[in-house]
């Protein structure tokens, strides 16, 4: 059974950083890329960042690109987010989902994780 | 970047309904299209993908259609567990962009 589960999320300050993680299992993590999206509170579904499954290609959203990296542990089946100069318009939860198929598409989503950035 | 439109962004219905939400790409996508549905406090769930494959679990009152810029997704027979939030989403290229969101209520 594939299983992502988030942690890292919290409160920070405009201008802070944190790093999102992603745990994985169930699937062979190594041979998916991987993708981080978000929902801000009442808001609809937004896609942030996807990285290849050996990690060599990375996209991101013109909206973070530049402040948010994006990176996996394959040795052990974690996905990253490090998000700095954080705005309160990051205010989210966000998602890491793993991808199929080719061109990929998002197929299962872990349970989310509430950034909420404010001072 | 591809934009997504989605139409209605609301709309309510009745137990038994058959009701067809449509999503429009800006341009050609060929069939990279998948729909979600999702429950408020809940995980986005896959229902469709390639635009007319129904994911495996989801019930066959689930079907989409379309390609290139126009598809839709349709529910044969509204269940009580089907009021919800749907997203279409283009996979044709990144950024990936999601369509606006379609809330279907009870009528």
């Amino acid at each position: 059974e594939v299983q992502l589960l988030e942690s890292g999320g919290g409160l920070v300050q405009p201008g802070g950083s944190l790093r999102l993680s992603c745990a994985a299992s169930g699937f062979t993590f190594s041979r998916n890329a991987m993708s981080w999206l978000r929902q801000a509170p009442g808001k609809g579904l937004e896609w942030v960042s996807t990285i290849m499954g050996d990690g060599g290609i990375r996209w991101y959203a013109d909206s973070v690109k530049g402040r948010f990296t994006i990176s996996r542990d394959n040795s052990n089946n974690t996905l990253y987010l490090q998000m700095n100069s954080l705005r309160v318009e990051d205010t989210a939860v966000y998602y890491c989902a793993k991808q199929v198929g080719a061109p990929g598409v998002e197929d299962y989503w872990g349970q989310g994780i509430l950034v909420t950035v404010s001072s | 970047d591809i934009q997504m439109t989605q139409s209605p962004s609301a709309m309510s219905a009745s137990v038994g309904d058959r009701v067809t939400i449509t999503c429009r790409a800006s341009q050609d996508i060929n069939n990279y299209l998948a729909w979600f549905q999702q429950k408020p406090g809940k995980v986005p769930k896959r229902l469709i993908y390639a635009a007319s494959s129904l994911q495996s679990g989801v019930p066959s009152r689930f079907s989409g259609s379309g390609s290139g810029t126009e598809f839709t997704l349709t529910i044969s027979s509204l269940q009580p567990e089907d009021f919800a939030t749907y997203y279409c989403l283009q996979y044709n290229s990144y950024p990936r962009t999601f369509g606006q969101g379609t809330k279907l209520e009870i009528k």
